[in-house]
């Protein structure tokens, strides 16, 4: 029973590039949490979708970001035209249902801009 | 101010020792709380849950919660050194998607 699995672990883009992170939710779950963590801060929540919606995307910064969870494959998140500051570890979560008690995180995506 | 308060430490201890990690918040609409462990380079897991007031026991952990203080603790009692992680208080609202989390305390047991 596979957990959320996320890849690539480690990512490394030039700045201007685009970076493509992809989260497989764990078996059985629908519903899918994006959240990024910087350095000296805790988690932020960007984005809850659910497969073809989403369904809160408040967290998101308005440009360069999007996020999608198509009926066939994995969940991704974009950033577009990387600058330093996108910089930080991205984390998918996934549960069954409604996930106001808790989710399961998967181990993350690094990103470092250079 | 932050929705969540969490002192960052880093903490110390000697193993054998009971361990009190604790959170503020100020938005009295949180309902759900939750305690995250997270080991270096790993994602968080979920240690202890718990809804509205109360205490919650899950064999070395104890969870507490006191609404009107805004207050938020987890003790571990009989620490080990494989409870060297970062641990995470996290809470959310009725009806929301997301959590609310706070910054992490650093935690080393000490052999």
């Amino acid at each position: 029973n596979a957990g959320v699995m996320q890849n690539p672990r480690h990512l490394v883009r030039r700045r201007g590039q685009e970076a493509r992170l992809r989260c497989s939710p764990m078996k059985g779950h629908s519903h899918v949490y994006w959240y990024r963590q910087l350095p000296e801060e805790g988690l932020k929540f960007m984005v809850y979708l659910q497969k073809e919606n989403i369904i809160d995307e408040s967290g998101m910064p308005k440009e360069r970001f999007s996020a999608e969870f198509p009926k066939e494959g994995p969940s991704i998140l974009r950033i577009q035209q990387v600058v330093r500051g996108d910089s930080a570890a991205y984390f998918c979560a996934s549960s069954a249902d409604r996930g106001q008690d808790g989710y399961t995180f998967g181990s993350g995506t690094r990103l470092t801009v250079v | 101010q932050k929705e969540v308060e969490q002192d960052p430490g880093p903490l110390s201890v000697p193993e054998g020792a009971i361990v009190s990690l604790n959170c503020t918040y100020s938005n009295s609409a949180f309902q759900y709380f939750m305690w995250y462990r997270q080991y270096s380079r790993k994602g968080p897991e979920l240690l202890m849950y718990t809804y509205s007031s109360g205490n919650k026991e899950d064999g070395r952990f104890t969870a507490q919660v006191d609404k009107s203080s805004k207050y938020i603790s987890l003790f571990i009692r009989d620490s080990q050194p494989s409870d060297s992680a970062t641990y995470l208080c996290a809470m959310s609202k009725t009806g929301a998607n997301n959590l609310f989390f706070g910054t992490g305390t650093r935690l080393t047991v000490i052999p």
